[in-house]
């Protein structure tokens, strides 16, 4: 069971728009902690696409977009292409004994029909 | 550009315990975070606990009795070591730069069995 939920998969064409929706609670999106989003491909290790919720670092397409409002977040494909299929999870923090504690999102598998 | 590169035993016997150590290059160990995530097949990510270069740590309070972080700022590399492993331990273990704001970037990861 993830702290952060997200639906197990979504799917699109080749060109359409997908989005995925991650939400939590008052401990942690909606304390105000930033989201990041991850994608996961087979075999590799989790890439950066979206940090402080809507930031795109350096070299991620401009199909990838994020926002975040209230207690979720939402990351958007546009332009949905077959190398986007994989596995994309969501990350936030919660307050913790010691600090703050990085949370995950269960993850949610896009498929390109 | 820095990367990072796990390494460690890929079989450990149950009850038994898990130690993997990251090679930084590339860049040096200060003045960041650094992070352990595991990915057990056929389930999401999971975060296991992060040190700061001077030492502090923080870790995932499902596995902090059995787990420990550690930083050599001589050598640019941090371990882990998770004791009394089970089966459920059995994932693909990855080191990466940050504390989750933002965790980038990753290793290629090292995949640890836990049989006996």
């Amino acid at each position: 069971q993830s702290v952060l939920t997200q639906p197990p998969s979504v799917s699109g064409a080749p060109g359409q728009r997908v989005s995925i929706s991650c939400t939590g609670t008052s401990s942690n999106i909606g304390a105000g902690f930033d989201v990041q989003w991850y994608q996961k491909v087979q075999g590799a290790a989790p890439k950066l696409l979206i940090d402080e919720s809507s930031n795109r670092p350096s070299g991620v397409p401009d199909r990838f977009s994020g926002s975040k409002s209230g207690s979720s977040a939402t990351l958007a494909i546009t332009g949905l292409r077959g190398e986007d299929e994989g596995d994309y999870y969501c990350q936030s923090f919660e307050r913790g004994l010691n600090g703050f504690e990085v949370v995950f999102g269960g993850g949610t598998k896009v498929t390109v029909l | 550009q820095v990367q990072l590169q796990e390494s460690g035993p890929r079989l450990v016997k149950p009850s038994g315990t898990l130690s993997l150590t990251c090679a930084v290059s590339g860049d040096s160990i200060r003045p960041f975070y650094w992070s352990w995530v595991r990915h057990p097949p056929g389930k999401g990510l999971e975060w296991i606990g992060y040190i700061y270069y001077k030492g502090n740590t923080n870790y995932n309070p499902s596995l902090k009795n059995r787990v420990t972080i550690s930083v050599n700022t001589s050598t640019d590399q941090v371990s882990l070591t998770l004791t009394s492993v089970t089966p459920a331990d059995t994932a693909v273990y990855y080191c990466t730069r940050g504390r989750g704001d933002p965790l980038d970037p990753w290793g290629q990861g090292t995949l640890v069995t836990v049989s006996s």
